[in-house]
């Protein structure tokens, strides 16, 4: 298994908290994502990083914040959480291979519920 | 934009029947596909993978999978399910050139009974 580790695993908080959800990697893999996973809907990309502080949006980013200040580490916040944002959240990473192409290694998850 | 149109949601098989889970992808140009599998309350793991030549693709556990190009599928086999096959597949696919994020299906539950 690639070296993803998500923390934390589980999480119980109140509506209008702030939460940060940790990624961290030990591949040094440039590229990192968030996911959300919720039945019906598979997973669906929050945010995105394709190096250090570079980031970017995802489908569903509405609510949701994310820094990347060094390789290893990509964090999820969400700002005010909303019941709506209950959810299992997946971190991957990704590098690019010889001939361009890639494939997504994830993390164990953290199932977040928001009260 | 890209999407994945999984057409099965719920799949009941008996023990030694063959799979087909069906996967088409919208995408205007060339593209890497995947399937990933949830076992019961673990993460994703890859199958298989798609990139470039051979449209035939074998992965992990006797899955298989091919790519026609003309049909935008890339739908899964497997010839004979075990019980330890229950979980939940994932079709996704991303643009070939970049690091471009996935874009996955609603996902196909599988459950195998004996």
């Amino acid at each position: 298994d690639a070296g993803i580790t998500q923390s934390p695993r589980h999480k119980v908080t109140e509506t209008g908290t702030p939460v940060t959800l940790r990624c961290h990697q030990t591949e040094n893999h440039r590229y990192m994502y968030w996911y959300r996973q919720d039945p019906g809907h598979g997973l669906r990309l929050i945010h995105y990083s394709y190096g250090v502080k570079d980031t970017d949006k995802g489908e569903v980013s509405d609510g949701y914040s994310v820094s990347r200040s060094k390789t290893e580490d990509f964090l999820l916040t969400l700002e005010s959480a909303t019941s709506s944002q209950t959810s299992v959240y997946f971190c991957a990473i990704s590098e690019t291979r010889r001939g361009g192409y890639n494939e997504q290694f994830f993390g164990p998850g953290t199932r977040l519920t928001v009260l | 934009a890209q999407s994945v149109s999984q057409h099965n949601h719920h799949v009941i098989l008996s023990e030694a029947a063959s799979l087909e889970l069906g996967c088409n992808y919208s995408y205007g140009g060339t593209v890497n596909l995947f399937w990933y599998v949830q076992y019961p309350g673990q993460h994703l793991q890859l199958l298989l993978k798609y990139f470039s030549g051979d449209p035939l693709v074998k992965g992990i556990k006797g899955f298989e999978a091919e790519f026609i190009k003309s049909k935008f599928s890339f739908n899964l086999r497997k010839p004979s399910v075990q019980w330890s096959d229950t979980a939940e597949y994932f079709c996704a696919v991303n643009a070939s050139e970049g690091n471009t994020p996935l874009v996955f299906g609603k996902g196909t539950r599988l459950s195998v009974i004996a």
